[in-house]
């Protein structure tokens, strides 16, 4: 079984800065994945960035980049230049080996961009 | 391209009654997923499928049940609603269960939110 853990449930910072979401993980999968989702205050989930376990470099999409630290087990979101519509949860979560029991996530992170 | 779609967007049931939540996507995935979402959690997996006919249960899946006779859509079922199944549903699809960014990333619906009263 796998575990995704966000222990900052929520951030205020300043438009512009740049933010570092935090996301632990706990597996015993030799093989998984990583991946970050935004929900705005309308609801839906949009997919951000996805991390392989077997990737040698980190992911990067645009403004959003994964640092991922394997040995560390975390995978940690990081918004370059935040603007205000950057506020949302963020999702952390991951694919277990195979995939079959879709993705466990954690329990996000409020993220409030501040002009 | 509509991406994954559901229906409908929100609804309001009373203890007791039936009702079925309808997921469609037209990315031509194999696998889709039903996940609940409740307040101060993140999403929990309820039932999903490995392509058409084929069905298997998640983290979750009391009270609940599924079809995939088609596979453009996933079908989410409650035959007796209770008050505990108040949450916003959601429904997504993917490619593959796992290999490259592409293939396995799971895209989602805009969600359907119940109310059992």
């Amino acid at each position: 079984a796998q575990k995704i853990t966000q222990t900052q449930p929520g951030m205020f910072v300043q438009e512009k800065e740049a933010v570092t979401l935090d996301c632990t993980y706990d597996t015993s999968d030799p093989s998984y994945g990583l991946f970050w989702y935004k929900q705005p205050s309308s609801g839906e989930m949009i997919f951000l960035i996805y991390q392989g376990s077997y990737d040698q470099q980190n992911a990067t999409e645009g403004r959003y980049s994964l640092n991922f630290q394997k040995a560390r087990k975390s995978a940690n979101l990081v918004i370059s230049a935040s603007q205000l519509g950057d506020s949302a949860m963020y999702f952390c979560a991951m694919r277990g080996w195979g995939g079959a029991d879709g993705l466990t996530f954690g329990k996000g992170t409020h993220l409030i961009i501040q002009p | 391209n509509a991406g994954v779609t559901q229906t409908p967007k929100f609804r309001v049931l009373k203890t007791g009654q039936s009702m079925t939540l309808l997921c469609a996507q037209d990315m031509n995935h194999e696998y889709m997923y039903w996940y609940r979402q409740d307040p101060g959690m993140g999403l929990r997996l309820i039932h999903y499928s490995v392509g058409e006919g084929t069905t298997a249960k998640g983290e979750v899946p009391d009270g609940y049940n599924v079809s995939r006779l088609k596979k453009q859509n996933f079908l989410l079922g409650l035959e007796s609603a209770a008050p505990s199944q108040t949450s916003v549903y959601f429904c997504a699809s993917s490619y593959s269960r796992y290999g490259a960014n592409t293939q396995e990333t799971q895209y989602f619906g805009p969600g359907t939110r119940l109310l059992v009263l």
